[in-house]
């Protein structure tokens, strides 16, 4: 069955310093990948996606995530973290079964940020 | 489009009455997903639509639950009779196919 993994349950970083957040998938195809935050009390908002093409991809607030076939990898980064960037993150990715497209999440990683 | 809206965003309910939570769907989309979100279980997938038929309900944790979607700007998740473990956010969530999915706010329900 598909599955993500993200390892990490609780990472803290300081304010400034890079920021990455892990990813693995088990799928047997390219799937479609996808970050997304939530900040507390809130739903979730859409990071990234990657569905095919350049492996290194651009989101929102300054968030990137690199696409590894080999090491079945969507690894989000950050260069310079900000206070506003605490919240929970979560990786996801789009399971084709049977024709249908089905939205599976991993256990997500919340993020504390240190002045 | 005002995104997807789910109502009410909180519910407080006794043990043993029935709960309804609503989602309207951003328009076009026809794919819908209902999500529970606690601190144990994380992000649990519990049922989607595609084109208002039930795909997928595996996640549906026990036969006290139960979702429809009469069309395609409308569905609901019932919990009958409801308990207190089912104290949770309950998240829609909708898209087209191969795009990404749009999240409501959430209902956090606690049952008492």
């Amino acid at each position: 069955a598909q599955s993500v993994t993200q390892p990490d349950i609780h990472i803290t970083v300081s304010e400034g310093a890079s920021l990455e957040l892990r990813c693995n998938y088990s799928y047997g195809a390219t799937p479609y990948l996808f970050w997304y935050v939530q900040s507390p009390g809130q739903g979730l908002q859409l990071l990234l996606k990657y569905f095919s093409g350049d492996t290194l991809v651009q989101g929102i607030k300054g968030f990137e995530a690199e696409f590894k076939r080999s090491q079945s990898s969507f690894n989000l980064r950050k260069p310079s973290v900000h206070w506003s960037d605490a919240a929970e993150y979560f990786c996801a990715v789009v399971s084709f079964s049977g024709g249908y497209n089905k939205l599976i999440f991993g256990a997500g990683t919340r993020l504390a940020v240190h002045p | 489009d005002a995104g997807v809206i789910q109502s009410p965003r909180h519910e407080v309910t006794e043990m043993g009455q029935e709960v309804t939570l609503r989602c309207k769907p951003i328009s076009g989309h026809d794919y819908l997903f209902w999500y529970r979100q606690t601190m144990m279980r994380g992000l649990e997938l519990l049922i989607y639509f595609n084109n208002n038929v039930p795909i997928d309900d595996s996640g549906m944790p026990e036969d006290r639950f139960s979702a429809k979607m009469p069309n395609a700007s409308f569905s609901t998740l019932k919990i009958q009779p409801s308990e207190p473990r089912d104290s949770a956010v309950y998240f829609c969530a909708s898209r087209r196919l191969n795009t990404e999915a749009f999240f409501g706010q959430g209902t956090r329900l606690t049952v008492v």
